[in-house]
């Protein structure tokens, strides 16, 4: 079966611009996280869809991020205006499992590697 | 205050013998489940196994365990019989199922770790 698609693979911006990532999880997949991964840290969650109603996003900074889930399919995460913080590789994640559950494995995709100059 | 802490930020193995990469976690809470991903340098994480914390016995797949020390919490990865294809990062993951939040996955920072011929 394909996997988590992301893309673009890279993105080099300067810094105020805006810049949008796409994510299609798994065919089937309920759940979808974004993550934020900096280099030489672990992923940190910023937002957590079930379907296309969000979950959890109380560690995304709203007032630069936001993220949507049109269909309860495919997520575009948006950072407008964007600071030299954030760069950072933005992974994709997502789950057959309905969120709240312990053993809920996450399928990743290969993340956007977004560098802010 | 840290969640999951992974203390050897790397390690270098001889093909063919047992490498443990170390975990301890933090929780107050009486369910929960404990994780390990690996992240190659393609940026994708791979899923490695799950132990939940009413599991009695640790849990394996394949050439990899998971050493739960439920007391210490601790929750060491050892793989048996490294290969060159193991050489990646390792991420220790908890999700807390008790406090009645979203169950978030929280990730600790990795370690790296390199196989040697």
């Amino acid at each position: 079966e394909a996997g988590v698609a992301q893309s673009p693979r890279y993105k080099i911006i300067e810094k105020r611009q805006s810049v949008a990532f796409w994510c299609n999880p798994i065919s089937g997949h309920a759940t979808l996280y974004w993550y934020q991964q900096i280099l030489g840290q672990g992923p940190k969650l910023l937002i957590q869809f079930q379907n296309n109603g969000v979950v959890d996003d109380s560690q995304l900074p709203k007032d630069r991020f936001s993220a949507e889930r049109l269909k309860g399919v495919d997520s575009t995460l948006k950072i407008q205006p964007a600071k030299l913080e954030d760069s950072a590789v933005y992974l994709c994640a997502s789950s057959l499992d309905p969120a709240g559950i312990l053993y809920e494995k996450l399928f990743f995709g290969s993340g956007t590697q977004l560098s802010v100059l | 205050a840290q969640k999951i802490t992974q203390t050897q930020p790397g390690m270098f193995v001889q093909e063919k013998e047992a490498v443990t990469l170390d975990c301890t976690y933090d929780t107050s809470d009486q369910s929960y489940g404990l994780f390990w991903y690996k992240q190659p340098s393609s940026g994708e994480m791979i899923f490695l196994i799950y132990q939940g914390s009413y599991d009695e016995q640790n849990a394996t797949e394949g050439r990899y365990s998971l050493n739960f020390q439920k007391a210490r919490k601790s929750a060491n990865l050892v793989i048996s019989a490294s290969q060159l294809g193991d050489s990646a990062m390792y991420f220790c993951a908890m999700r807390e199922g008790a406090s009645g939040g979203s169950y978030i996955p929280t990730f600790g920072r990795g370690t790296s770790l390199i196989v040697h011929p």
